[in-house]
């Protein structure tokens, strides 16, 4: 595997299902990063991890909760979630969090009925 | 409030044609990051311009930034279909009242070349 990859790719949930999103990197980087992105809003930041410690929840309801067990994984762990929490999750990860580009993961797809 | 502006949000155009994107932010930054997105894709990382009159060119594509006026352009070169995508800019706000990382996206330009 290369670059970022997440898992799954698509995902539909009940609004009483809990699920976790998957993402790894294999660029060895040191800073992750999940997105929200919908069709109505530009592409939104939700949460950043640098080395493996949050640095940034950028005010995230709390039914979505991330964690980075390592440099390599990110989780995002979704529960009681909104229809209105449709939307692409991408996850990025770059060299570190300053002055570093970023390199975006293909994204799930997300249905919440 | 943390602004950034794109325009146009649609962009349909024919092969060979030349166009500019814009792209306006409301904040100081000296670092802005262009990508690409295909239907169902994920993000492609185009270009990365990180100081006052930055110019890269990738074929035909040329990104610029003028931090003074809080404006970076894409310019398409003789436009061909493979171009048709959306396109987004990033300005990085960490250190300058934003928080490591943090990039706060335009809504995107959708380009359409036809033929």
């Amino acid at each position: 595997e290369t670059g970022v990859t997440q898992t799954p790719r698509h995902l539909v949930m009940g609004m009483t299902n809990k699920k976790s999103l998957k993402c790894e990197q294999h660029l060895g980087h040191n800073a992750m990063y999940w997105y929200k992105q919908s069709a109505k809003k530009p592409l939104e930041l939700m949460f950043v991890y640098s080395l493996e410690e949050r640095v940034e929840n950028n005010s995230v309801p709390s039914r979505f909760s991330p964690e980075c067990p390592n440099s390599s994984h990110l989780f995002l762990h979704l529960h009681t979630l909104q229809p209105e929490d449709s939307a692409l999750y991408l996850c990025a990860s770059s060299h570190g969090t300053d002055y570093y580009e970023q390199y975006f993961g293909p994204g799930t797809r997300l249905t919440v009925t | 409030e943390l602004k950034v502006e794109q325009n146009p949000l649609f962009l349909s155009m024919q092969e060979g044609k030349n166009y500019t994107i814009y792209c306006n932010y409301s904040t100081t930054s000296d670092r802005l990051y262009w990508y690409r997105q295909d239907p169902g894709k994920s993000l492609e990382s185009l270009f990365v311009l990180l100081s006052n009159g930055a110019v890269k060119q990738e074929g035909r594509l040329m990104a610029s930034l003028d931090t003074k006026a809080r404006l970076s352009t894409l310019h398409i070169t003789a436009a061909v279909h493979d171009l048709s995508a959306t396109y987004f800019c990033a300005v990085d706000v960490a250190g300058y009242g934003g928080s490591q990382g943090n990039l706060i996206f335009g809504k995107g330009t959708k380009l359409s070349v036809k033929p």
